[in-house]
């Protein structure tokens, strides 16, 4: 079946430093991948997107490239800050085109001044 | 765009009760989609509609659980006899279908449950 791991968080990291969250994707047919992001609080937002293979996803620093041959699609920034603390989801959609998305565990970021 | 609203934001309420949960989708989508958010289970879909039918509900847990859409704007997620077991936050995201693709889920704040 369609499934999504995320590495396992939390992940610290100081301001200003490089961010990597591991994503790899189990899936039929050619989904499109997703980062979600969840703030203390709030329900999540859509971060960034890759609809087919090669194709780079990007918002707010954050970018991430959706590689068949891996089946992956890692999350990464290179200078984080204090604002980009937050719970982060890999997804992908159902690739019979329902419109449904699946989601991994979530990754907690801390980042600390 | 007042974005996918939902209510209440927090409900407690005893093992046994009824209690049902509000969505209103975002103006001209089509496909409303319920979850239920846990520590230990993280984000689980429970049932989604497309154009006011339900398509898939394999992921309510229970008899106990049952959701409706009256309008093509409104849903609601009805637990009823409610357990300490269903206390989660309950996040409804709604999205627009069609023939050339589908916009992206958006979600509302969602409903934090406690059932005690």
């Amino acid at each position: 079946g369609n499934s999504v791991t995320q590495m396992e968080g939390p992940v610290t990291l100081s301001e200003e430093a490089f961010l990597t969250i591991n994503c790899t994707y189990t899936a039929t047919g050619y989904p499109s991948l997703f980062w979600y992001v969840q703030y203390p609080g709030e329900g999540l937002q859509l971060l960034l997107k890759a609809t087919k293979a090669d194709d780079k996803g990007s918002n707010k620093g954050f970018e991430a490239t959706y590689r068949k041959e891996t089946t992956s699609f890692h999350l990464e920034k290179g200078s984080v800050q204090v604002s980009d603390s937050a719970v982060y989801f890999c997804a992908l959609s159902d690739p019979s085109n329902t419109g449904k998305l699946i989601f991994g565990q979530g990754t907690t970021l801390q980042v600390k001044p | 765009d007042a974005g996918v609203i939902q209510s209440p934001r927090h409900e407690v309420t005893e093992m046994g009760q009824e209690v049902t949960l509000r969505c209103k989708l975002i103006s001209g989508h089509n496909s409303l989609f319920w979850y239920r958010q846990t520590m230990m289970r993280g984000l689980e879909l429970l049932i989604y509609f497309n154009n006011n039918v339900p398509i898939d509900d394999s992921g309510m847990p229970e008899d106990r659980f049952s959701a409706k859409m009256p309008n093509a704007s409104f849903s609601t997620l009805k637990i009823q006899p409610s357990e300490p077991r269903d206390s989660a936050v309950y996040f409804c995201a709604s999205s627009s279908q069609g023939q050339v693709g589908n916009s992206p889920l958006h979600f509302g704040n969602g409903t934090r449950l406690t059932v005690t």
